[in-house]
């Protein structure tokens, strides 16, 4: 099946500075790939996606990339605020499973004012 | 308002009882999900409806049961055969967009058995 694996697990940056997380999938046949922000003790929020007949989205300060070749994406935020402090998971749709999810395990991101 | 909900935030039991958690939503989505959520962990699927009357078992199904009677309603039971129940459980819903599937969550139902 679908694996998907996230990096950094933590991530601490400045206030101001970019930060990026990326990911890697398997299934070569994967073709939607949204980015989900979980505040503490909330449900995850749909942020931003990517499907695979796109390169790069953006959406404001966020952004995220595909690189179907290698099978990584990557979400990059920019002008980092302190309220962007928050869990980040990536999930990618195995080609066989058009409605299910396979989620990364998370990057925990400390924006420090 | 359309959104997700699920009841309560909080629930606690005792080993042994079986608990039902609820999720109910008004977006008139067709599918909808259940996940578990461990501390500093990611999202792990329990189980999975895309119509009425109709359910898969995710990754992690052993020790929980789900019924889908009506479109706008999946709940969700932790038996007692669930070894390990204290967790964050998330349900969510989905719409199909274009090709793909967009997931939608719940704020979540966080279970304490002692």
């Amino acid at each position: 099946g679908e694996n998907v694996e996230q990096h950094p697990s933590t991530l601490s940056v400045q206030e101001g500075d970019s930060a990026v997380i990326k990911c890697t999938y398997s299934d070569s046949a994967s073709n939607y790939f949204p980015w989900y922000k979980q505040e503490l003790g909330k449900g995850p929020q749909l942020i931003i996606d990517i499907r695979s007949n796109v390169g790069e989205k953006k959406d404001q300060r966020i952004a995220v990339t595909l690189n179907k070749t290698a099978k990584h994406f990557s979400l990059h935020i920019t002008e980092t605020q302190p309220e962007d402090s928050a869990v980040y998971f990536c999930a990618a749709t195995p080609g066989a499973a058009g409605n299910k999810l396979t989620f990364g395990g998370g990057t925990r991101v400390l924006v420090k004012p | 308002d359309g959104g997700i909900t699920q009841s309560p935030k909080y629930l606690f039991r005792k080993e042994g009882q079986n608990v039902t958690l609820s999720c109910e939503q008004n977006l008139n989505h067709d599918a909808m999900y259940w996940y578990r959520q461990d501390p500093g962990q990611g999202l792990r699927l329990i189980y999975y409806s895309q119509i009425v009357n109709d359910f898969q078992k995710g990754d992690i199904a052993e020790g929980y049961s789900v019924s889908r009677e009506k479109k706008e309603s999946f709940p969700l039971t932790v038996t007692s055969a669930q070894k390990n129940p204290t967790a964050f459980y998330l349900c969510a819903s989905s719409v199909l967009q274009g090709a793909s599937y967009e997931q939608y969550f719940g704020p979540g139902t966080r279970l304490t058995v002692t």
